[in-house]
């Protein structure tokens, strides 16, 4: 079955601490991937998307992301996190549904803990 | 420029009580589709359109129904209401149906307690 996987539900950080969340992804074919963040209380934002292109994608507040179409995986990355990054964290595709429409496809979320 | 609209933003509801959750977007946007999160889940599809007059039904349709008579506007009603369908919907829009170039813009939610 098509699936998104999030690997960590839950991490906690210091501050200046790097962040890696794992995203795997489980279908063959052409991908469109993202990554949203929730702060608490809020809605979904758009941290950055990968179409095509250069695999490395650069998103809002300093995080990126690579495309590793080997791997089947999209992991988000942040070199020093900041209290402010809080928040949760979706990793979410582009998937062929019925009727020959797409859907966005979410993984479960990591909840993302900064410590100062 | 709205974006994507929901209204309400909290609703408590006693069980087996109906309501309609609304969603307008002012963009043109061809693809509607209307998401439940709960925790440890991640968001699920209820329901999504392609266009006025087509609707389909998501991961979760069960409880739910759409229709789409505007290419502005994208309902959500829930029949029955039960404890289950407690979470927090997202309805979310864009351009097309999703693919390169294609933004998904999302509502800031609707809060909704079922007792």
């Amino acid at each position: 079955a098509q699936s998104v996987s999030q690997h960590n539900h839950h991490v906690i950080l210091s501050e200046a601490a790097s962040l890696e969340l794992g995203c795997n992804y489980s279908y063959g074919g052409t991908v469109n991937l993202f990554w949203y963040v929730q702060y608490p209380g809020q809605h979904l934002q758009l941290l950055l998307k990968y179409f095509s292109g250069d695999p490395l994608v650069k998103g809002i507040k300093g995080f990126e992301a690579e495309f590793i179409k080997s791997k089947f995986s999209f992991n988000l990355r942040k070199p020093s996190v900041q209290w402010s990054d809080t928040a949760e964290y979706f990793c979410a595709v582009i998937l062929p549904f019925s009727g020959g429409y797409n859907k966005l496809i979410f993984g479960a979320g990591t909840r993302l803990a900064v410590h100062p | 420029n709205a974006g994507v609209t929901q209204t309400p933003k909290f609703q408590v509801l006693k069980t087996g009580q109906s309501m309609t959750l609304q969603c307008a977007q002012d963009m043109n946007h061809e693809y509607m589709s209307w998401y439940r999160q709960d925790p440890g889940m991640g968001l699920r599809l209820i329901h999504y359109s392609v266009g006025a007059g087509i609707t389909d039904q998501g991961e979760v349709p069960n409880g739910y129904n759409v229709s789409r008579s505007t290419t502005e506007d994208f309902p959500l009603r829930l029949l029955s209401a039960a404890p289950s369908q407690t979470s927090v919907y997202f309805c979310a829009s864009s351009r097309g149906t999703g693919g390169s170039g294609n933004t998904i813009y999302f509502g800031e939610g609707s809060w909704l307690t079922v007792v």
